[in-house]
């Protein structure tokens, strides 16, 4: 079952924040962020690792609530580049899950002057 | 430029057809990733190879098929082609595979008319 994003979609004017959030039913092991533009691959923004361990991009944050099995990525100061398309991949605890990630549905963010 | 080549980048194909799609992972890393993006299905995992041998398996339709050679390069191979089988498909690449980042390739955009 794929994790829920929300909000499906946020418009912000330039310097404005944001916050995604993704929600799973599952057991975490580790939550993935990634940036899509149209018609590119996916770019890796931020990985959080259940025990707390955050790797990733200097000016986006995201926070990993393993009780909750939820996580929220903040943009702050957002720029006219930050616009695209957000989706969290999630990867389960347990044995068999060997890192594949099932993917959100995406929030689609557009940021104008 | 993540490092992930795919070729081809495009490719156009009729129904009923096979076509190969290739991927060479990022130097170092051991576990390839195959993924399906399509509108209506959003970003869907197909299968995982880890040095050489299948790891996990996802969405992957019968007619679909893959393999991970000794250079570590991966192959995908659709057959009998659908019009609903038109997608990106995206390769990623990761080191072992739990609580790493998978980095994405290009992508090969498929049409089948």
């Amino acid at each position: 079952q794929q994790p829920v994003q929300s909000p499906q979609a946020v418009i912000l004017r330039e310097g404005e924040d944001a916050v995604i959030n993704c929600s799973s039913s599952k057991a975490l092991y580790s939550v993935h962020w990634y940036r899509q533009k149209h018609g590119e691959a996916p770019v890796f923004l931020m990985i959080l690792l259940k025990g707390g361990e955050q790797k990733g991009h200097e000016k986006i944050s995201a926070s990993f609530n393993e009780k909750k099995q939820q996580s929220s990525l903040y943009l702050t100061a957002s720029q006219l580049s930050y616009s695209g398309t957000y989706f969290c991949g999630t990867a389960n605890a347990g044995g068999t899950s060997y890192g594949k990630l099932t993917f959100g549905q995406g929030t689609i963010l557009t940021v104008h002057p | 430029d993540s490092g992930v080549t795919q070729t081809p980048k495009h490719l156009i194909t009729a129904t009923g057809q096979r076509v190969t799609l290739r991927c060479s992972p990022r130097s170092g890393d051991l576990s390839v990733y195959w993924y399906q993006q399509s509108l209506d299905q959003g970003l869907q995992f197909l299968i995982q190879y880890y040095n050489g041998e299948e790891r996990a398996k996802g969405n992957i339709l019968e007619r679909f098929s893959a393999q991970q050679f000794p250079d570590l390069h991966s192959e995908l191979n659709l057959s009998s082609l659908e019009l609903g089988d038109s997608a990106l498909y995206f390769c990623a690449s990761s080191g072992r595979g739990v609580g790493e980042t998978q980095y994405f390739g290009p992508g090969t955009r498929l049409l089948v008319l």
